[in-house]
């Protein structure tokens, strides 16, 4: 059963750092979804691609999170400097579509990020 | 914001009782409503996805109901087993919108 990769499963980061995350979703699904998840709270989107486009990034901290999916498959979410807040569970999902229906999203196991 | 809220935050079940846990979101401009289970050290699984008041859907052991007028929707479980336990997640979605999930119930099965 074809399943969303991601990589690393676990970083420990020291703050001020820079870290990256790797996702590489299941093939033929053109959207990609990236959630960062604090413990205890629900999975919150922080940026949505169709193929190699942003449709929505309204809840990504711009001045240090940055996101690409440059040939519309794999994606890397990246936080430059990190910060002790940015400690949390990040998950990336992916689907087929976004349009009209209730495309189901696919996720994969996460990367727990602990910022020192 | 959009307002969705799992009831309750944690439970215990004794092997073999059954349970069940509520997700209350907006009323208006709806258009589904997900569960995923998520267990730990894995992926969130697709449980069920609803789109019509009154709906039931049913996977095993586990159902759900779906009221969009009140705006909840009950989780059961029924004979609870210890690899039911996982937290389960419920996210809202309104028309043309993204997902926006509850801060999910997590469930301990104890044998």
């Amino acid at each position: 059963e074809a399943e969303v990769a991601q990589s690393p499963r676990y970083k420990i980061t020291e703050k001020s750092q820079a870290v990256a995350f790797w996702c590489d979703p299941i093939s033929g699904h053109a959207t990609l979804y990236w959630y960062r998840q604090i413990l205890g709270q629900g999975p919150e989107l922080l940026v949505q691609f169709q193929d190699e486009s942003v449709v929505d990034d309204s809840q990504l901290p711009k001045d240090r999170f940055s996101a690409e999916r440059l040939k519309g498959v794999d994606s890397t979410l990246k936080i430059q400097p990190a910060e002790l807040g940015d400690s949390a569970m990040y998950l990336c999902a992916s689907s087929f579509s976004s349009g009209t229906g209730n495309w189901e999203q696919y996720f994969g196991p996460g990367t727990r990020l602990t910022v020192t | 914001i959009l307002n969705v809220e799992q009831s309750p935050q944690s439970l215990h079940v004794q092997e073999g009782d059954s349970t069940n846990f509520t997700c209350s979101f907006p009323s208006s401009n709806f258009y589904a409503l997900h569960w995923y289970r998520w267990e730990t050290a894995k992926s969130p699984e697709a449980l069920f996805v609803m789109t019509l008041n009154g709906d039931e859907k049913k996977k095993g052991r586990i159902s759900a109901t779906l009221n969009t007028k009140e705006g909840y929707s009950y989780l059961y479980i029924k004979g609870s087993q210890p690899e039911d336990s996982a937290t389960y997640l419920c996210a809202f979605k309104a028309a043309g919108n993204k997902l926006t999930f509850g801060g999910g119930t997590r469930v301990l099965v104890k044998p």
